[in-house]
């Protein structure tokens, strides 16, 4: 079975261009995160979907991040404008559901903001 | 606040060995407890999930204990291999927000 694939895997930017990560999690599964690591902060969760509706977006950093997922095999994050200070590993991973399931991660968007 | 914290930071153990490594947190209200591992470059793999209901599970070589009550859960790796060189991950989801916190991981090296 595939796995949660994301793309692009990296992404170099200059600051204040629009980002857009995508994902595509595995088929059937109801939950859908997104997740930001750096070292700093280590791993937070963004925002994450259950049935492409959004549960919970208390982690979106501010107005200039967002997501949507218009279907069930699809999910994006959008950055604009970029800023270096967004400079992070982003991942992406789905789950069948959410407490009693693992959940899966994607490789992970390497995105360097200039 | 709902936190997860790992010790030690890091750890250096020659193959062979048997280890520990550690996760507090400081709610017991928790729906599950999940450990996983990381290697440079890549996504998470789940190794491990328990239930809150729970008090262990068991993988191969590795064994995950959860003690709610003291707020802590270990991992055991059994006979350590230069291949379980990678960073673990403890994860945590709170009751009350479905949301799951992440410690700062513990990066394992197993020296050949």
């Amino acid at each position: 079975d595939a796995g949660v694939i994301q793309s692009p895997r990296h992404e170099v930017t200059e600051m204040g261009q629009e980002v857009t990560l995508r994902c595509k999690p595995i088929s059937g599964h109801d939950y859908l995160f997104w997740y930001r690591q750096t070292m700093m902060r280590g791993l937070e969760l963004l925002i994450y979907f259950n049935n492409n509706v959004p549960i919970d977006d208390s982690g979106m950093p501010e107005d200039r991040f967002s997501a949507k997922m218009p279907n069930a095999s699809f999910s994006t994050l959008k950055i604009q404008p970029s800023e270096p200070r967004d400079s992070a590993v982003y991942f992406c991973a789905s789950s069948l559901d959410n407490s009693n399931q693992p959940q899966h991660f994607g490789d992970g968007t390497r995105l360097s903001i200039l | 606040k709902q936190e997860v914290t790992q010790i030690p930071a890091a750890l250096s153990v020659p193959e062979g060995e048997n280890l520990v490594l550690n996760c507090s947190f400081t709610d017991s209200a928790i729906y599950n407890l999940q450990w996983f591992r990381q290697d440079p470059g890549k996504g998470l793999t789940s190794l491990l999930l328990i239930q809150s209901s729970q008090r262990e599970q068991t993988s191969g070589r590795l064994n995950a204990s959860l003690d709610k009550s003291s707020g802590r859960s270990t991992l055991y790796i059994a006979a350590s291999q230069p291949g379980d060189s990678a960073t673990y991950l403890c994860a945590v989801m709170y009751v009350g927000g479905f949301k799951t916190i992440f410690g700062a991981g513990t990066r394992l090296f197993v020296k050949a």
